[in-house]
């Protein structure tokens, strides 16, 4: 998977919007962005995912540069549930799912009340 | 969240004994994966199966054996425990591996082999 850089920690107030950014800049074009969070003592859970387009599901968004190289996780209106270690990850091509899935070391996000 | 349970959630076992951990599914997805969590190591994947009686290993398959003779049930076994298979194992299911599909996991197994 090609590489990611994530800052290692933020703080977001109760009720805002959390953006989470993200560093991909090796990216190649068939390579999709997925972003996963890991909940203090809860297995890891499945935000979104991306190609080029941004994307939105009931969770997050997910925006991508027009260059690919970097992207942002946007939590709408965060909660206190939603402090967690958040994962940026590229997939390689032939890779999905949860095949050779490899987490680094994340960004810690700690919503304030 | 995706149907899947792990049992136990925690044990606590003796070095040499032998520990069977259950992930079940019930999203009749094809793919199931087993991987540990180590502070400083993040996920690895143990063994993965692409169909019943369909498994493979990954990267730190020794020590453990697997079986999945349902698909809704992937069993991962420790035969002699030994404390470095102390761990939080994670359980992961998946419709197949391409390239834009998603993974869900279980909420984990805490293993303590003293």
């Amino acid at each position: 998977d090609a590489k990611t850089t994530q800052p290692p920690s933020m703080d977001c107030a109760e009720g805002r919007a959390a953006n989470l950014p993200c560093n991909h800049s090796t990216i190649s074009g068939n390579e999709y962005v997925y972003w996963y969070r890991q909940i203090h003592s809860q297995g890891p859970q499945y935000i979104i995912h991306g190609l080029k387009n941004n994307e939105t599901n009931e969770m997050a968004s997910l925006i991508i540069t027009e260059d690919r190289k970097s992207s942002t996780l946007i939590l709408p209106h965060a909660t206190l549930r939603d402090t967690a270690v958040y994962y940026c990850i590229v997939r390689a091509p032939g890779t999905g799912g949860a095949d050779g899935l490899t987490f680094g070391k994340g960004t810690h996000l700690i919503i304030q009340p | 969240d995706a149907g899947i349970t792990q049992s136990p959630r925690h044990k606590v076992t003796e070095t040499g004994t032998p520990v069977t951990l259950r992930c079940h599914q019930t999203e009749n997805h094809r793919y199931m994966y087993w991987y540990r969590q180590d502070p400083g190591h993040g996920l690895r994947l143990i063994h993965y199966s692409y169909g019943v009686k369909d498994t493979d290993k990954g990267e730190v398959s020794d020590g453990y054996s697997v079986s999945r003779s349902k698909t809704e049930d992937f069993l991962l076994t420790l035969e002699s425990a030994t404390s470095s298979q102390t761990s939080v194992y994670f359980c992961a299911i998946s419709e197949s591996p391409a390239s834009n599909t998603e993974a869900f996991f279980g909420q984990g197994t805490r293993l303590t082999v003293v």
